[in-house]
């Protein structure tokens, strides 16, 4: 079946550091590709999503790129702020249906 | 413009005794989906309907679980006999209709405790 694996956590940086979170899919034909992200206490939140291969979605300073070839869907962020502390689930849907989530990955940035 | 709202947001309950929980999509959604999250895990999916026809239901939904969508809006989750393995956070969401790679919005989600 379908599956999502997310780099361990927790990841902890300072205040300005470079992020990478890597995620990697197993599915079969061509699913869609989304970050989303729960900060504390609240729902989980679209970061953003890629819908076919070699698209790079974006948001609030986060990119991911699809890459088929390697079945990934790394998040990055140039340099990351103390409110960017949360965690981040990277999933995939084939179609319209269910999503396949990863197990997240805690990030804490400290100042 | 209104989210996924869900209700109650916190439910303890004692181990036996039967629990329903509420969604209320965003109102021009057709898609809507249940998920469970467990403590430091992603969500797994339960069940999802288009309108009111429920199209796929996880084997994660055992006979103790039933949802239902009976007017295509809002939906119910209903927990028979709750067991403690049942306590986790359950997450819905909609989404409009499409052909693929349509986001999905999340409410608040309904922290469930069974004692």
């Amino acid at each position: 079946g379908d599956s999502v694996t997310q780099m361990e956590g927790p990841v902890t940086l300072s205040e300005e550091a470079f992020l990478t979170i890597n995620c990697t899919y197993t599915a079969t034909g061509y699913p869609s590709l989304f970050w989303y992200v729960q900060y504390p206490g609240e729902g989980l939140q679209l970061l953003l999503k890629a819908t076919k291969a070699d698209d790079k979605g974006s948001n609030k300073g986060f990119e991911a790129t699809y890459r088929k070839e390697t079945t990934s869907f790394h998040l990055e962020k140039g340099s990351v702020q103390v409110s960017d502390s949360a965690v981040y689930f990277c999933a995939l849907t084939r179609g319209a249906q269910k999503l396949v989530f990863g197990q997240g990955t805690r990030l804490t940035i400290n100042p | 413009d209104t989210g996924v709202s869900q209700n109650p947001r916190h439910k303890i309950t004692k181990r036996g005794q039967n629990v329903t929980f509420r969604c209320d999509p965003i109102s021009e959604h057709n898609r809507l989906y249940w998920y469970r999250q467990t403590l430091g895990q992603g969500p797994e999916f339960l069940t999802y309907f288009q309108n009111e026809a429920q199209l796929e239901k996880s084997r994660l939904l055992s006979d103790r679980f039933s949802a239902e969508r009976p007017k295509g809006s809002f939906s119910t989750l209903e927990i028979q006999r709750t067991e403690q393995g049942d306590s986790a956070m359950y997450l819905c969401a909609s989404s409009p209709s499409g052909t693929g790679g349509e986001t999905q919005y999340f409410g608040p989600g309904t922290r469930l405790l069974v004692l």
